[in-house]
């Protein structure tokens, strides 16, 4: 049984590109979130999304970020145009159901140059 | 919004302590969850919490769900090195909303 699967791994861009992170959730699970995490923080909720439906985007900055997860394939965290203040740990969850018990990736590690 | 009070921040111990950590709350939770994140990983469920008073065991790890539905604690006995890394508690409201911990960091003394 595969676990969460994200990538890549870490990423590295210039200030002003875009920056898209994959997610595919465990098999059997519909739902997934992404969480960013900071240097020696904990974890804050971005957005909650089911098969084609985003469920709860109230973590999400307003400007510039964009999360899908589509009937076919992974889920995208897309950051475009990126600034030195995106840079983090971004880590997508999955879960059969909603109970609060999440599985986690291994998390995408964001560097912007 | 909702805020789960996490302490210790952070706890320095010697290999073969026990560990104690809780989380508290003003609002009441449905549900209390403890997750362990290793250095460079994605947090890892420990133990979830579904009723008041509940007592759970993982091991040698404990946790409880109080009795207020406010808060809950996790002990850890006989601590080893692979105990190291960041503890999150999490708590799931009436609104369904997953409301998390800042985190405690547990430091192995050398």
């Amino acid at each position: 049984n595969a676990g969460v699967m994200q990538n890549p791994r870490h990423l590295v861009r210039r200030r002003g590109q875009e920056a898209r992170l994959r997610c595919s959730p465990m098999k059997g699970h519909s739902h997934v979130y992404w969480y960013r995490q900071l240097p020696e923080e904990g974890l804050k909720f971005m957005v909650y999304l089911q098969k084609e439906n985003i469920i709860d985007e109230s973590g999400m900055p307003k400007e510039r970020f964009s999360a899908e997860f589509p009937k076919e394939g992974p889920s995208i965290l897309r950051i475009q145009q990126v600034v030195r203040g995106d840079s983090a740990a971004y880590f997508c969850a999955s879960s059969p159901i909603w109970t609060g018990e999440l599985f986690f990736g291994e998390g995408s590690r964001l560097t912007v140059l | 919004g909702q805020q789960l009070n996490q302490s210790p921040q952070s706890m320095f111990i010697q290999e073969g302590e026990d560990v104690s950590m809780n989380c508290t709350s003003s609002s009441i939770f449905n549900t209390w969850l403890w997750y362990k994140q290793d250095p460079g990983e994605g947090p890892v469920l420990l133990i979830a919490l579904y009723k008041a008073g509940e007592l759970t065991s993982n091991g040698r790890l404990t946790a409880q769900f109080g009795i207020t539905r406010k808060d809950s604690f996790l002990n850890i006995s006989a601590s080893i090195p692979s105990d190291v890394g960041i503890y999150f508690c999490a708590g799931l409201d009436s609104n369904y909303q997953l409301i998390w911990g800042a985190g405690t960091k547990l430091i192995i003394k050398p």
